[in-house]
């Protein structure tokens, strides 16, 4: 079955803690996304990648980090060093070149303790 | 003045009446448009794109007004199911490897019976 997959559904830091939020991708897709949704907010992009081993940063990147070593897997991890992390993180990816529509994973909720 | 700016609703509205929503964006180089229907917790999934002479798909039409710089979304004999909140989403596509896509905040509908 085609798709992304995002794992955990639910997620819970503590303080001072790194946590890593998983998305695999199965549909051959070269670009992948993170973004971050806040209650009432649109989303946020944090990371994206457009091909293996290469990444950039989005619109709030601090306190976060990625990898790309495979194409079909993009990690995010969110460091110690981020806040406010409570937040819903969606991964997409985006098919060929001219297409603009994005696939989501159906997300992961971390929360803080 | 954000990039892309929506009511935030609720827009409450009976069984069968007929809803719409306007989005404006701030950046006049925008090339792609899109709605986007998000349910409470779940990942956004497209609902269409945005055409410049405008599109229809069933019971719902999309509208561009490039001099105002707007987009509207148009929801006929409203279902229940169609309670949801929908997002504006705008490509401005100047940066050819981000192909960076902006979202509204997003226009909750509650349709009630």
């Amino acid at each position: 079955d085609g798709g992304i997959t995002q794992s955990p559904k639910y997620l819970f830091r503590k303080e001072g803690q790194n946590v890593t939020l998983s998305c695999e991708q199965n549909l051959n897709h070269d670009a992948m996304y993170w973004y971050r949704q806040d209650p009432g907010q649109g989303l946020r992009l944090i990371y994206y990648s457009q091909i293996v081993n290469d990444f950039q940063k989005g619109d709030i990147a601090e306190g976060y980090s990625v990898s790309r070593e495979k194409k079909e897997s993009f990690p995010l991890t969110v460091t110690s060093a981020q806040k406010n992390p409570t937040a819903f993180y969606l991964c997409a990816t985006k098919g060929r070149e001219g297409n603009e529509k994005l696939f989501f994973g159906s997300g992961t909720q971390l929360s803080v303790l | 003045r954000k990039e892309v700016e929506q009511d935030p609703g609720p827009f409450n509205v009976p069984e069968g009446a007929t809803v719409a929503f306007n989005c404006t964006y701030s950046n006049s180089a925008s090339q792609s448009f899109f709605w986007y229907r998000q349910d409470c917790r779940k990942e956004p999934k497209l609902l269409m794109s945005v055409y410049s002479s405008g599109n229809e798909d069933g019971r719902f039409t999309a509208q561009l007004n490039r001099a105002s710089q707007y987009i509207s979304l148009l929801i006929r004999d409203s279902k229940l199911s169609d309670s949801a909140t929908y997002l504006c989403v705008v490509s401005d596509n100047m940066d050819t490897g981000r192909r960076a896509l902006t979202f509204g905040s997003g226009t909750r509908l509650q349709v009630q019976p």
